[in-house]
């Protein structure tokens, strides 16, 4: 139990369009939902906090407009790169944290489940 | 969240212990110890959590010093599955976001 989806895992695109990265929660509601970026080398930063049906939370430094989430439902977050550039190539990594009997029953409560990653290529 | 510091990296031998300590000496009281850790390409993976006492599962176990300064994962009998970055991470719980620092890089040698 506890799965978070990440799709796609990989993705080339060209400079100046926009990709979406989609994160589930599998077998839990994922009321919270976290996004990390990751470049080579480096430790995950975290870019924004999402709650279900509030508008996300965004770090200090990350532009909300360029890169825009949702969190529509409990089980779903997408992040959108608009107007991708070679320097937004990176990992991008989601996490979530929730409720319900499979969250509950993998290793307890409070912890956050991390996707698998999306592999961003602006050429 | 409170401040952690890891080694950069360890070795381990295959088969043998790894003790892979971390120092958080600015804990707050309701804080926890958490540890994830990242195979290369990876998202990170849970390990296990721990507030004062010490604790264990199939796939670790988390040692915590009286003072909840300072903490140690052991991976019991280390495999080359087990090379990974492993971060330790003081939080208040999931629903927090957390701040990963550098980790520590364990290499597992043959």
């Amino acid at each position: 139990g506890a799965v978070v989806s990440q799709h796609p895992s990989w993705v080339i695109c060209k400079s100046g369009t926009s990709v979406k990265i989609e994160c589930r929660s599998l077998d839990f509601q994922a009321t919270t939902m976290f996004w990390y970026r990751q470049f080579p080398k480096q430790s995950l930063m975290l870019m924004a906090t999402s709650n279900e049906g509030s508008k996300a939370t965004y770090e200090q430094g990350v532009e909300k407009d360029k890169f825009l989430i949702n969190h529509a439902s409990l089980t779903l977050s997408t992040l959108t790169v608009t107007s991708a550039h070679p320097e937004d190539s990176s990992f991008y990594i989601c996490s979530a944290s929730g409720t319900g009997a499979s969250y509950e029953s993998s290793q307890g409560r409070d912890i956050q489940y991390f996707g698998a990653g999306t592999r961003l290529s602006v050429l | 969240d409170a401040k952690t510091t890891q080694p950069t990296s360890m070795d381990c031998a295959e088969g043998r212990a790894a003790n892979l300590p971390c120092n958080h000496s600015t804990i707050s009281g309701n804080e926890y110890v958490y540890w994830y850790r990242q195979i290369h390409s990876q998202g990170p993976q849970y390990i296990i959590h721990g507030l004062k006492n010490n604790e264990t599962n199939e796939m670790a176990s988390l040692i915590i010093t009286e003072d909840r300064k300072s903490s140690t994962l052991i991976l019991p009998h280390a495999t080359l599955r087990d090379t990974a970055v492993y971060y330790c991470i003081v939080t208040l719980g999931g629903y927090q976001k957390v701040t990963f620092g550098t980790g520590t890089k364990l290499q597992v040698i043959p």
